[in-house]
């Protein structure tokens, strides 16, 4: 399997306008995340899907800030309007549904970068 | 969700075995230990994972006290390649895992 997949890679936008981040997770995981990371606040949980089903969205910022799962294979997060201070490392993760065993191992992609000028 | 807490930062020379340690101390009975690494401009990735006693792989060692209000991190014999923000988290298995992560502890290895 290739991993996690996100794009864009690198994203520079101006202040107002829609930012759309794609990610791909790994075939067979219950599971997607996606994370925010800044210098300041760290790597923060924005909002998690189980089964395509958001979970928890106490994470997400702002209503600007939306994600949607609508199959196993593809989640978007977006940002409308974007705003400088949305600048950041945007991660997507996949996993397995925990076990007794374990919690399941998160499976990160490459991220994508953010810059609202 | 149990709080963890580890030191910002350390440093290291080469070759040395490196100890890092995290506090949970309201782990709840069903929660796991994981231990991720993270390289700059990379996603965290996943090193170990124990519940109590001693766990190891090919990368690395933890140690949980009987307690388990803590634990150790062991990299042993660290390489520069070893130097990344290494992130300590507690959950649960079972159930729905939301899985946060603290400030981590960046690790320095010196040449």
């Amino acid at each position: 399997d290739a991993g996690v997949i996100q794009s864009p890679r690198h994203e520079v936008t101006e202040m107002g306008q829609e930012v759309t981040l794609r990610c791909k997770p790994i075939s067979g995981h219950d599971y997607l995340f996606w994370y925010r990371q800044t210098m300041m606040r760290g790597l923060e949980l924005l909002i998690y899907f189980n089964n395509n089903v958001p979970i928890d969205d106490s994470g997400m910022p702002e209503d600007r800030f939306s994600a949607k799962m609508p199959n196993a294979s593809f989640s978007t997060l977006k940002i409308q309007p974007s705003e400088p201070r949305d600048s950041a490392v945007y991660f997507c993760a996949s996993s397995l549904h925990p076990t007794r065993q374990d919690t399941g191992e998160l499976f990160f992609g490459e991220g994508s970068r953010l810059t609202v000028l | 969700l149990a709080k963890t807490t580890q030191p910002i930062s350390m440093d290291s020379y080469e070759g040395q075995e490196v100890n890092i340690t995290c506090s949970h101390n309201n782990i709840a009975t069903n929660d796991y230990i994981t231990w991720y690494q993270q390289f700059p401009s990379q996603g965290p990735r996943f090193i170990i994972q124990g519940y109590k006693t001693k766990v190891t792989n090919e990368v690395a060692s933890l140690f949980i006290p009987a307690d388990r209000k803590s634990s150790t991190l062991s990299l042993p014999r660290v390489s520069l390649s070893d130097t990344a923000v290494y992130y300590c988290l507690v959950g649960y298995s079972g159930g729905y895992q939301k899985v946060t992560f603290g400030t981590g502890t960046k690790l320095q290895v010196i040449p």
